[in-house]
């Protein structure tokens, strides 16, 4: 089963809101990963967990705020966001070597308004 | 810095003729190269991989790829193109261990013609 599984699919919220996006696997990944992904474009890095430690922060502002519970679960905390964070907001996860695989998830559709 | 490059922004194909997704890379050491496939609405799905040994490196729905080392290339290709391949394709290189990203190319849109 290579199945990474997102929640909610579709958010809608306003620039004063707080919300979170959900991400889990059930794989045994180490390495869990939140990417942004504008229309056409490619998925664009914003945070890796590596055994449950941010490794890497690719400058992201502070309104996101990302989570790992667990070796499972990936959060992404949102608040006070901008319309121009409106995006597909992707999961992804895989083990820690460069040959393996990064498995991504269906998305959650963020709209900011 | 590990990068890849994908030269055209579409491909448009006839249903049943062979299509190719043209990648080239530029590592430092050995490349890992990646096909991913993203359907209309949907996250980016895995195709296929190499890593190492074969050239020639055989995937998912019906897509193969081959390494060129000489020609710095990956390409994607399948023998008979269907309209339900018609989707974005990226291609996209492991960067170095200890490093967990991937470097993405800026995506080829498949059109496939019925």
């Amino acid at each position: 089963d290579t199945e990474v599984t997102q929640t909610p699919k579709h958010l809608v919220m306003g620039m004063t809101n707080k919300k979170s996006l959900k991400c889990e696997q059930h794989m045994g990944h180490r390495a869990m990963y939140w990417y942004k992904q504008k229309a056409k474009k490619p998925p664009e890095l914003m945070f890796v967990y590596s055994y449950e430690k941010l490794s890497i922060n690719e400058s992201v502002p502070s309104r996101f705020s990302p989570e790992c519970p667990n070796s499972s679960l990936l959060n992404l905390h949102l608040h006070a966001l901008q319309p121009e964070d409106s995006a597909l907001y992707l999961c992804a996860s895989s083990q820690e070597l460069p040959g393996n695989t990064i498995y991504f998830g269906e998305g959650s559709w963020l709209t900011v308004v | 810095a590990q990068s890849v490059a994908q030269p055209e922004d579409q491909v448009n194909v006839a249903e049943g003729n062979p299509l190719t997704v043209k990648c080239t890379y530029s590592v430092s050491g050995n490349p890992y190269l990646f096909w991913y496939v993203q359907y209309p609405n949907r996250g980016l799905q895995f195709l296929l991989k190499y890593i190492t040994g074969d050239n020639l490196v055989k995937g998912s729905y019906g897509f193969e790829a081959e390494f060129n080392k000489s020609q710095t290339s990956f390409h994607l290709k399948k023998p008979s193109a269907l309209v339900s391949d018609s989707a974005l394709y990226f291609c996209a290189v492991r960067v170095l261990y200890g490093n967990n990203r991937l470097a993405f190319g800026k995506g080829n849109q498949v059109v496939v013609i019925p």
